[in-house]
């Protein structure tokens, strides 16, 4: 069965203060690993999808990359409105979607 | 513009009920899904369809109910069989519905049901 497992649960930092959240997932076959941000009360936002590990993608102040053990979502001098959880799922070999349970990210200003 | 339409946002249920949960899209695509968002759970897939006409299970299915007569709307009822309801769902769509394809999903705003 795929598992996606996101660390850490919630995390908080000033405005500026770069850091990363972790996604680890076991899967047979990854076709896919896709990160959404989720804003209180609304549905997903597509972010980013990645396919092979060595791969990046970046967007604004996110980057995204991927192993074959995990995939990190790098925030760089985040600012208030980044605040939100950040969902990230992965795509196996059956073509099923296996969500984790989310990072929610706080950042004061 | 374009996007997944739900309705209620909020809504409740008393026991013994059926209530359906709306949900209209108008980007054209052929795929709709039903997901359920429980507070510290990952995204649990209801049903989805691929086509009209047609729809399959997902894992969670007991209690639920769907249907796709036209390609715009994705209907969710739930049943009173469901004895744990209370939870967020949100609909979703993709351009084609080939999993292989492996496409990005749209969300729509979600409906927050609750018992009473």
């Amino acid at each position: 069965e795929d598992q996606v497992t996101q660390s850490p649960e919630a995390l908080r930092l000033q405005e500026g203060e770069s850091s990363s959240l972790n996604c680890s997932y076991t899967v047979s076959g990854l076709r896919g690993l896709f990160w959404y941000r989720q804003d209180p009360g609304k549905g997903p936002e597509f972010l980013f999808t990645l396919y092979s590990a060595g791969e990046e993608k970046e967007k604004e102040r996110l980057k995204a990359t991927l192993t074959k053990k995990e995939s990190f979502l790098h925030i760089t001098a985040p600012k208030p409105e980044d605040s939100a959880t950040y969902l990230c799922a992965v795509r196996g070999s059956n073509y099923k979607l296996t969500f984790g349970k989310g990072t929610l990210l706080t950042v004061n200003p | 513009d374009g996007g997944i339409t739900q309705s209620p946002k909020y809504l409740f249920r008393k026991e013994g009920q059926n209530v359906t949960l709306s949900c209209e899209q108008n980007l054209n695509h052929d795929a709709m899904y039903w997901y359920r968002q429980d507070p510290g759970q990952g995204l649990r897939l209801i049903y989805y369809s691929q086509i009209v006409n047609d729809f399959q299970k997902g894992d969670i299915a007991e209690g639920y109910s769907v249907s796709r007569e036209k390609k715009e709307s994705f209907p969710l009822t739930v049943t009173s069989a469901q004895k744990n309801p209370t939870a967020f769902y949100l609909c979703a769509s993709s351009i084609r519905g080939s999993p292989s394809t492996n496409e990005k999903l749209f969300f729509g705003s979600g409906t927050q049901l609750s018992v009473l």
